[in-house]
């Protein structure tokens, strides 16, 4: 089964800083993608990034960027200059062709501080 | 471009009532896919869709029941309700067999059951 783990329920940091957010997951299959999404408090379900299990170099998109270690199975989330609109509940999820379902981890509630 | 669109955005039942939940996925997707988010939870899957045909199904009641019509369009029929029915239901949207890794969501319909 596909279990995606993500350790840090909770973060805050000050505006301006930078921040990492931790997902780890496990599966045996090798064609899969890893997302990061966004849930704001209006609660809209906002995809950050995108990573390709098959591709080494880590997915960037402007301010977010991936760490992405297949062979630790880890797949950490940095946001650089962090604003106070990245505020937020961060999702890490996996699918796996072999379920087409997106699998999420529990979620880590980011506050970024004025 | 447009999106999934979902209704009604916000729904309230009582106990034992009916609800039926519509999305319309994004235009020339034909796969969808429901989600449903418990307060303070993660999205957990609870069936897709593709071709109008059912292709998966995961932790739904059989209370819970739904499809997907010739314009593609779903909707998710719940009967009986349950005070644990209460959540954020969300329906995704993708293009086919080939790209069923981005599905983009639609902004949800909060249900409470009362």
């Amino acid at each position: 089964a596909q279990t995606v783990t993500q350790s840090q329920p909770e973060m805050s940091v000050q505006e301006a800083e930078t921040v990492t957010l931790s997902c780890t997951y496990d599966t045996s299959e090798n064609n899969y993608y890893l997302f990061w999404y966004k849930q704001p408090p209006s609660r809209q379900m906002i995809l950050v990034i995108r990573q390709e299990a098959y591709k080494q170099q880590n997915a960037t998109e402007n301010r977010f960027s991936v760490n992405f270690q297949k062979a630790a199975k880890s797949f950490s989330l940095k946001i650089s200059d962090s604003q106070l609109g990245d505020t937020a509940m961060y999702f890490c999820a996996f699918w796996v062709r072999r379920d087409d379902k997106i699998i999420f981890g529990k979620g880590t509630r980011l506050h970024i501080l004025p | 471009a447009a999106g999934v669109i979902q209704s009604p955005r916000h729904l309230i039942k009582e106990k034992r009532e009916t609800a039926t939940l519509k999305c319309y996925p994004i235009p020339r997707h034909d796969t969808v896919y429901w989600y449903q988010q418990g307060p303070g939870q993660d999205p957990q899957f609870l069936i897709s869709f593709y071709e109008k045909m059912q292709s998966d199904k995961g932790s739904i009641p059989d209370r819970f029941s739904a499809q997907q019509f010739s314009d593609y369009h779903s909707e998710l029929n719940m009967s009986s309700l349950e005070l644990g029915d209460s959540a954020l239901y969300f329906c995704a949207s993708s293009l086919g067999q080939v790209s069923s890794y981005e599905q983009y969501f639609g902004p949800g319909t909060r249900l409470t059951v009362t």
